[in-house]
């Protein structure tokens, strides 16, 4: 298995740009999350998902954020418009049942 | 979930064996002690984990004490490689909507030649 995929690795835009992230689970995997890291408040969970199903959110930023799971092996998390604070490393997780997560390479956001 | 400390750095020479500590002293009796780790500029790895014996797999052996207030990852030869931040995680097995993983700041191993 290629473990978890995330794209792009190196993303940099400009401040108020829409960004998107991609994000691959392990196939046969059930659960999915979305964490990012900053070297101010280290590793977040944003949200993570069920079978698809959004189950918590409760650590996404605010309304600029949004995360949608369309089917078992595909993910995106949205950043719009985007802020120079949103700069951070976003890892994307996949585990099948219990709590042993694989994370993927991250992909590493710049907002000008 | 219960808190863990963990101290913030450490350091291990190459080929000893790396001890690393970690306390949960509010740990309930059904939250296992999950480690994992993280290599600079990659995303973190599972290393262990465990509920009240001991246990060991091809990355390292996880002792927790006999009241399960606090554990110990060892990795038995420590190489150049192993240098990362290690994080100790104290979860419950059950999901639904209690179904995360809360990362603290974990412990800097500098592996030394």
């Amino acid at each position: 298995d290629a473990g978890v995929i995330q794209s792009p690795r190196h993303e940099v835009t400009e401040m108020g740009q829409e960004v998107t992230l991609r994000c691959k689970p392990i196939s046969g995997h059930d659960y999915l999350f979305w964490y990012r890291q900053t070297m101010m408040r280290g590793l977040e969970l944003l949200i993570y998902f069920n079978n698809n199903v959004p189950i918590d959110d409760s650590g996404m930023p605010e309304d600029r954020f949004s995360a949608k799971m369309p089917n078992a092996s595909f993910s995106t998390l949205k950043i719009q418009p985007s802020e120079p604070r949103d700069s951070a490393v976003y890892f994307c997780a996949s585990s099948f049942g219990r709590v042993v997560l694989t994370f993927g390479a991250g992909s590493r956001l710049t907002v000008l | 979930d219960a808190k863990t400390t963990q101290p913030p750095s450490m350091d291990c020479a190459e080929g000893r064996a790396a001890n690393l500590p970690c306390n949960h002293s509010t740990i309930s009796g059904n939250e296992y002690v999950y480690w994992y780790r993280q290599i600079h500029s990659q995303g973190p790895q599972y290393i262990i984990h465990g509920l009240k014996n001991n246990e060991t797999n091809e990355m390292a052996s996880l002792i927790i004490t006999e009241d399960r207030k606090s554990s110990t990852l060892i990795l038995p030869h420590a190489t150049l490689r192993d240098t990362a931040v290690y994080y100790c995680i104290v979860k419950g097995s059950g999901g639904g909507s209690n179904y995360k993983l809360t990362f603290g700041k974990g412990t800097l191993l500098t592996v030394n030649p």
